[in-house]
């Protein structure tokens, strides 16, 4: 199994539209959650953070933590062209110097 | 400006040669991280640092190496023991490496071919 571990996607939406993009992960020890945007070819970039039970909501994205289920996820309202991306969601578990990444999730938003 | 600066950008190296990227960040981070990216696919972590003179192999090492001399330099060593480097290099830095993490920040990234 996976430590970090995201739909397989790709995801399309209409622009205007949710999107929403689901993490799970397996060290029940991990205390900080983070949402990354990655454009083709170019490096990762910080989207979200979350280290709490609940929502946190930033702009148009909200951040998703479920402790209990192990469960992380984003959603992007009023979807943009400019969203259109790899969205990668990372933890920092029992070992809190090493940061795991899942393989992504491409979303593709269209006009 | 704060940040950390990968270099070169682009990189070929023949059958058999060894070569070495460069990670310099001048966040003051503590922590330091090489990541491999193959095309399609997430990161998978190489090699950490959390302090000056120390670092722990991630979970593709084999065919690596790392040094941590200065706590602004993480330089990575891809050596002819690595089979299949061709790929998309990232390092990264994080200031807290120990109870509630922080995000990373990444450089611009290596890409590696193999000529």
């Amino acid at each position: 199994q996976k430590e970090v571990e995201q739909n397989s996607g790709p995801l399309s939406v209409p622009e205007g539209a949710i999107a929403s993009l689901n993490c799970t992960y397996s060290d029940r020890g991990s205390q900080s959650f983070f949402w990354y945007r990655q454009y083709s070819g170019k490096s990762p970039e910080l989207i979200m953070s979350i280290y709490s039970n609940g929502d946190k909501e930033d702009g148009r994205f909200t951040a998703q933590l479920n402790k209990a289920s192990q469960y992380v996820s984003l959603l992007i309202r009023d979807s943009q062209p400019s969203d259109s991306a790899t969205y990668l969601c990372a933890s920092i578990g029992t070992n809190a110097g090493k940061s795991t990444f899942g393989d992504g999730t491409t979303l593709t938003v269209k006009p | 400006d704060g940040g950390i600066t990968q270099s070169p950008k682009y990189l070929f190296r023949k059958e058999g040669q060894n070569v070495t990227l460069s990670c310099e960040q001048n966040l003051n981070h503590d922590a330091m991280y090489w990541y491999r990216q193959d095309p399609g696919q997430g990161l998978r972590l190489i090699y950490y640092s959390q302090i000056v003179n120390d670092f722990q192999k991630g979970d593709i090492a084999e065919g690596y190496s790392v040094s941590r001399e200065k706590k602004e330099s993480f330089p990575l060593t891809v050596t002819s023991a690595q089979k299949n480097p061709t790929a998309f290099y990232l390092c990264a830095s994080r200031t807290d490496n120990r109870g509630r993490g922080t995000e990373a920040f990444f450089g611009q990234g290596t890409r590696l071919t193999v000529v």
